[in-house]
């Protein structure tokens, strides 16, 4: 089974530019997370997907967005980007249903902001 | 509101000593607990978890980890480090009735040869 897949892997942008992330789930699974890190902040929550609706979102300015489609593949949206931004963005996908699996993660979007 | 601390920002060990990452939670609810492990420039990998049973759950790579309910942790053992064993570990705690996992800050483990 094929796991998460994100594309890409490596991005470098420019102040002020948006930018696109993409996480193709397992298959199967419904739910997608989105995460940044960073080396100050560690792992932060951005937002969940389930469904093509968003279930839950973290504390994150009106610059970072997302969506899902309706194969379950998710993207997430940053505008205006700021060097702050720079991260390695994760996301993961969980089977349907239960609060007590685990969540399988992509290998991350390294982003950096110049 | 729920949240997960790691106290240690650095643990390091001698290969072949046992090991310890400390993890303690806060949830309104009952906890669904889990480690995970990153190496280098990779996404998360999923080491065990607690649902609920037994207090110590075994997991991956001959991890284990003791749920403590009375002092809300759980921290992560292993018998034996391998120097394959450095990496970046977190702990994260999921309320039964919440849909999103709240992540520890991390712990760098350091096992030198």
């Amino acid at each position: 089974k094929a796991g998460v897949t994100q594309t890409p892997r490596y991005l470098i942008k420019t102040r002020g530019q948006q930018v696109t992330l993409s996480c193709s789930p397992i298959s199967g699974h419904r739910s997608v997370s989105w995460y940044q890190q960073t080396p100050g902040q560690g792992l932060q929550f951005l937002f969940e997907y389930f469904s093509e609706t968003q279930r839950n979102k973290g504390n994150f300015p009106g610059r970072f967005s997302g969506r899902q489609f309706s194969n379950s593949r998710s993207e997430m949206n940053v505008s205006t980007l700021e060097l702050g931004d720079s991260a390695l963005y994760l996301c993961a996908s969980s089977p349907p249903g239960t609060a007590n699996t685990e969540a399988f993660f992509g290998q991350g979007t390294r982003l950096t902001v110049v | 509101a729920q949240s997960v601390a790691q106290p240690e920002d650095q643990v390091n060990v001698a290969e072949g000593n046992p090991l310890t990452v400390k993890c303690t939670y806060s949830v309104s609810g009952n906890p669904y607990l889990f480690w995970y492990v990153q190496y280098p420039n990779r996404g998360l990998q999923f080491l065990l978890k607690y649902i609920t049973g037994d207090n110590l759950v075994k997991g991956s790579y001959g991890f284990e980890a003791e749920f403590n309910k009375s002092q809300t942790s759980f921290h992560l053992k292993k018998p034996s480090a391998l120097v394959s064993d450095s990496a970046l570990y977190f702990c994260a705690v999921r309320d039964t009735n919440a849909g999103k996992s709240t992540f520890g800050d991390g712990t760098t483990l350091t096992v030198k040869p």
